[in-house]
C-alpha cells in the first residue's frame, strides 16, 4: 500500500508564480486534508473535504485553492506565490472525521518561494 | 484569540529517564490527539482521547485528557533512543484541528 502520496517532494517558486501540490491516497479515505508547517509551529489546517465533492476552508485558506472532484486525489493550488507561503506542506486522509479516525500522513512537500 | 500552549519546547534526556510533556487551551475541546514526528516525515499518531478524565497506555506512552477538556499530557517511561523526534498536542472539535508547537525531544544513549 502506497497510503498518501505527496508530489513534488521540493520545489522552488518566484513570488507569483502558480503551482498545484499533489496529494493521492489508496486508502478509500473519504476525510483529506491539507496542513502547512512552519519553523517551530505546528501544523496549521489550511482546507480540508469530508468527501468527494465537498470542500471546506481551515485556519490559515488565503491564497490557497483545492478541490475534489475523486476520493483519491485533493490537489492543493497556490494561485500566486508568495514568500509568506514558503513552508513543508502536509496532506492528511482518514476514513472519517480527522479527531475520530486516525489521520494518514503524507512525507510532505518542502516549498521555498523567492 | 484561541491559545494552545505546549511545553516543554524541547528536551534532552538520558536513555532510561521518563518524560513528561503537557498542551493547554484558552478553550475547551471535544477529542485530544498525540503525534509524533520524525525527521523528513509526516506525523503518526500515537494515542487519541475523547472524554474528559479519561488516561489512556499505548505501551510506554500515558496520555490523559484532563477534566476541563482545556489540557492533555503526555507521559513517555523508560525512554530509549526511538522515542526521539518532536511530539505534537492536537486537540480537536467538529473539523477543526489544532497542534501545539511541539516538544522536541533528544535521547542521549
Amino acid at each position: 500500500n502506497a497510503g498518501v502520496t505527496q508530489t513534488p517532494k521540493f520545489q522552488v517558486l518566484k513570488t507569483g508564480q502558480s503551482m498545484t501540490l499533489q496529494c493521492a491516497q489508496d486508502m478509500n479515505h473519504e476525510y483529506m486534508s491539507w496542513y502547512r508547517q512552519d519553523p517551530g509551529m505546528g501544523l496549521r489546517l489550511i482546507h480540508y473535504s469530508v468527501g468527494a465533492g465537498i470542500t471546506d476552508q481551515g485556519e490559515v485558506p488565503n491564497g490557497y485553492n483545492v478541490s475534489r472532484s475523486t476520493t483519491e486525489d485533493f490537489p492543493l493550488r497556490l494561485l500566486s506565490a508568495a514568500p509568506s507561503q514558503t513552508s513543508v506542506y502536509f496532506c492528511a486522509s482518514s476514513r472519517g472525521a480527522a479527531g475520530n479516525q486516525p489521520q494518514h500522513f503524507g512525507d510532505g512537500t518542502r516549498l521555498s518561494i523567492l | 484569540g484561541q491559545q494552545l500552549n505546549q511545553s516543554p519546547q524541547s528536551m534532552f534526556i538520558q536513555e532510561g529517564e521518563d518524560v513528561s510533556m503537557n498542551c493547554t487551551s484558552s478553550s475547551i475541546f471535544n477529542t485530544w490527539l498525540w503525534y509524533k514526528q520524525e525527521p523528513g516525515e509526516g506525523p503518526v499518531l500515537l494515542i487519541a482521547l475523547y472524554k474528559a478524565g479519561e488516561l489512556t497506555s499505548n505501551g510506554r506512552l500515558t496520555a490523559q485528557f484532563g477534566i476541563t477538556r482545556k489540557d492533555s499530557f503526555l507521559n513517555i517511561s523508560a525512554s530509549i533512543p526511538s522515542d526521539v523526534g518532536i511530539y505534537f498536542c492536537a486537540p480537536y472539535n467538529n473539523n477543526d484541528m489544532r497542534f501545539g508547537a511541539g516538544t522536541r525531544l533528544t535521547v542521549k544513549p
